[in-house]
């Protein structure tokens, strides 16, 4: 299957500090991208929809101006996490469909990001 | 908008039997319905998926069966095996060109399998 990558796959930082999260398909292109976030023991929570090319879509309750989202390129989506503070400690997963009219989608391996 | 349940929420299980996993969504559009298992810490892998057309798929201790009429469809793993121990979840969603990709995705099964 489709291969997508997460970088870092863990970060540590201070309050205040903001962290950029890079999420990449490595063979093939993927004009949508999806990220989310996950508690612990807890299910997927869809944050956004990163579109290439345009502005990306996020989910009701999601501070677009916390989360910044940029999809340069059609294999390249990142998350930036703006003035990080505790609360935003999570597991921060991307995933890019396969857009052959189904939807199978394939995950990165996530982040870790802990925030002192 | 879809809603999927996902039932159980924990499954523990000896080593050699089986496993079932239950969904049920509730969006009579949906037509394709992946499962991920998710190990600590890692994300969620594709293990199997099936499609509307399809009733039943199966792969090697794997299988998958929907039931399009009552909007259920299920995971069954046979001779479960140590590393078969994972959170399971479910998903349904509309082809790609409809819904732009988007996943509704169960709560999750945290299945043990206790050697």
């Amino acid at each position: 299957g489709a291969v997508v990558s997460q970088h870092p796959s863990r970060v540590i930082c201070k309050s205040g500090t903001s962290v950029k999260i890079e999420c990449r398909s490595l063979d093939f292109q993927a004009t949508t991208m999806f990220w989310y976030r996950q508690f612990p023991k807890q299910s997927l929570m869809l944050m956004a929809t990163s579109n290439e090319g345009s502005k990306a879509t996020y989910e009701q309750g999601v501070e677009k101006d916390k989360f910044l989202i940029n999809h340069a390129s059609l294999t390249l989506s990142t998350l930036t996490v703006t003035s990080a503070h505790p609360e935003d400690s999570s597991f921060y997963i991307c995933s890019a469909p396969w857009t052959d009219g189904y939807n199978e989608q394939f995950f990165g391996p996530g982040t870790r990001l802990t925030v002192l | 908008g879809e809603n999927v349940e996902q039932h159980p929420s924990t499954l523990s299980v000896q080593e050699g039997d089986s496993a079932v996993i239950k969904c049920t969504y509730s969006d009579s559009a949906s037509n394709y319905f992946p499962w991920y298992k998710q190990e600590l810490g890692k994300g969620p892998q594709l293990i199997i998926d099936i499609r509307s057309n399809v009733g039943e798929k199966k792969d090697q201790r794997i299988a998958v069966t929907l039931n399009k009429t009552a909007k259920h469809f299920s995971l069954h793993i046979t001779e479960t095996q140590p590393e078969d121990s994972a959170v399971y979840f479910c998903a349904a969603s509309r082809d790609y060109n409809t819904n732009a990709g988007k996943s509704t995705f169960g709560d999750g099964t945290t299945l043990t399998v206790k050697p």
